[in-house]
């Protein structure tokens, strides 16, 4: 099955700075990978997603990148902000498999005044 | 439109009971998700269904945990006996996957508050 790996697990950064988030999938055949954020006592919510046909998107501070050829992804923050902390996760899908996502460990990102 | 429903939010209860968690999706959705979210384990797939039909339940750990959905709108998630090591947050989540047989593209999963869930 797909196996997902997510670096680092915590993340501190002064506001303003960029947060990068890697990872990693075992799966040549996932082709869907969303980020979810997720704050302190709350559930998990979409904040981006790249398909396997694209190598970037861009979501105003938020963008994503994607390396087919390497399996790997990352999310990338600009301009930090301390409403911004929070653990993010990336997870990976077949997508027409039945949109099972496999989700990496998580990050916990911390944005310092 | 009032996103996932889960009951209850909070449950405790004593080791060797029984536990249900209940869960209702966003209306028009047809998969339904249930994950384990602990410190130890991050967000585990339980379990997974569409259209009604278990698809996936590989990640329920053993046989002290089942699932059922008995129509689009409901879903049960229950541990019986229940043991310390079931406490976690139990999300449940839903989308919608169209039915083409050809390789459909993903959606977004709608994740629902939770459960928490502590076994005393």
């Amino acid at each position: 099955g797909e196996n997902v790996e997510q670096h680092p697990s915590t993340l501190s950064v002064q506001e303003g700075d960029s947060a990068v988030i890697k990872c990693t999938y075992s799966d040549s055949a996932s082709n869907y990978f969303p980020w979810y954020k997720q704050e302190l006592g709350k559930r998990p919510q979409l904040i981006i997603d790249i398909r396997s046909n694209v190598g970037e998107k861009k979501d105003q501070r938020i963008a994503v990148t994607l390396n087919k050829t390497a399996k790997h992804f990352s999310l990338h923050i600009t301009e930090t902000q301390p409403e911004d902390s929070a653990v993010y996760f990336c997870a990976a899908s077949r997508g027409g498999g039945g949109n099972k996502l496999t989700f990496g460990t998580g990050t916990q990102l911390k944005v310092e005044l | 439109d009032a996103g996932v429903i889960q009951s209850p939010r909070h449950e405790v209860t004593e080791m060797g009971q029984e536990v249900t968690l209940r869960c209702k999706p966003i209306s028009g959705h047809n998969s339904l998700f249930w994950y384990r979210q602990t410190m130890m384990r991050g967000l585990e797939l339980l379990i997974y269904f569409n259209n009604n039909v278990p698809i996936d339940d590989s990640g329920m750990p053993e046989d002290r945990f089942s699932a059922k959905m008995p129509n689009a709108s409901f879903s049960t998630l229950k541990i019986q006996p229940s043991e310390p090591r079931d406490s976690a947050v139990y999300f449940c989540a839903s989308n919608f996957r169209p039915r083409s047989a050809v390789a459909t593209r993903a959606n977004e999963q709608f994740f629902g508050p939770g459960t928490r869930l502590t076994v005393l």
